[in-house]
């Protein structure tokens, strides 16, 4: 099984819906991640979490939150979603000490018509 | 903010031969880690090869391995013996010592029979 699953895969939705994508874990890890990646570029970090009551803003949370239910699960929702957050979404976890190495999800593949 | 470039969007080697994909970085820091990661079209991000800024050592993982020049603040990668599977889109990522990534936007690499 993953260490790092995602739901759903792919999701097609339409404007102004509220929308979450799901992030689980069994490494065990303490830190987790949400990117962005649009095509032809890097990833961009939305938002992360060093432990469940700790939250920070990344570099393009405009228009995004999470929530970090527990260690393991980590979501982010769009309130009201936009054509240009259409995207691959990828969760990532690490490990606090462990040379900070990321482990990414399968990724989820957003579609905003 | 660190910055991370990646100035060959595309490059192309021949099966087994040899080919070298570059990364610049900027920072103040002096403690940080460096990492290549490879996306393949199923689009799972897959680490490559990882190198901690306070080792002088390059890093070494089988036919990868880079060139760590930390006063030229450059990361290229190399690859030796170029296989089919090789064929993927690499990011070179940058960790900061507080746990943020920051990706560069990518090489594409094409290998040719």
């Amino acid at each position: 099984d993953a260490d790092v699953t995602q739901t759903p895969r792919n999701r097609i939705t339409k404007t102004g819906k509220r929308i979450m994508l799901e992030c689980s874990q069994t490494k065990g890890h303490d830190r987790m991640y949400w990117y962005r990646q649009d095509p032809g570029l890097g990833l961009r970090l939305i938002y992360y979490s060093f432990d469940v009551k700790d939250i920070n803003k990344g570099e393009i949370s405009d228009g995004y939150s999470v929530s970090r239910q527990a260690q393991a699960k980590f979501s982010l929702s769009l309130e009201s979603a936009i054509p240009n957050q259409t995207a691959l979404y990828f969760c990532a976890t690490s490990q606090t000490g462990q040379s900070y190495e990321q482990y990414f999800g399968p990724g989820t593949r957003l579609t905003v018509t | 903010a660190q910055t991370v470039t990646q100035s060959q969007p595309e490059m192309s080697v021949q099966e087994a031969e040899t080919v070298t994909l570059s990364c610049t970085y900027d920072t103040s820091e002096s403690d940080y880690y460096l990492f290549w990661y490879k996306q393949p079209p199923s689009r799972q991000m897959i680490l490559v090869i990882r190198q901690e800024a306070y080792k002088q050592q390059n890093a070494t993982e089988n036919r990868f391995s880079v060139n760590f020049q930390k006063a030229a603040k450059s990361f290229s990668l190399k690859i030796s013996d170029s296989q089919l599977g090789d064929a993927a889109m690499y990011f070179c990522a940058y960790r900061s010592n507080a746990g943020k990534s920051t990706f560069g936007d990518g090489t594409t690499l094409t290998v040719k029979p």
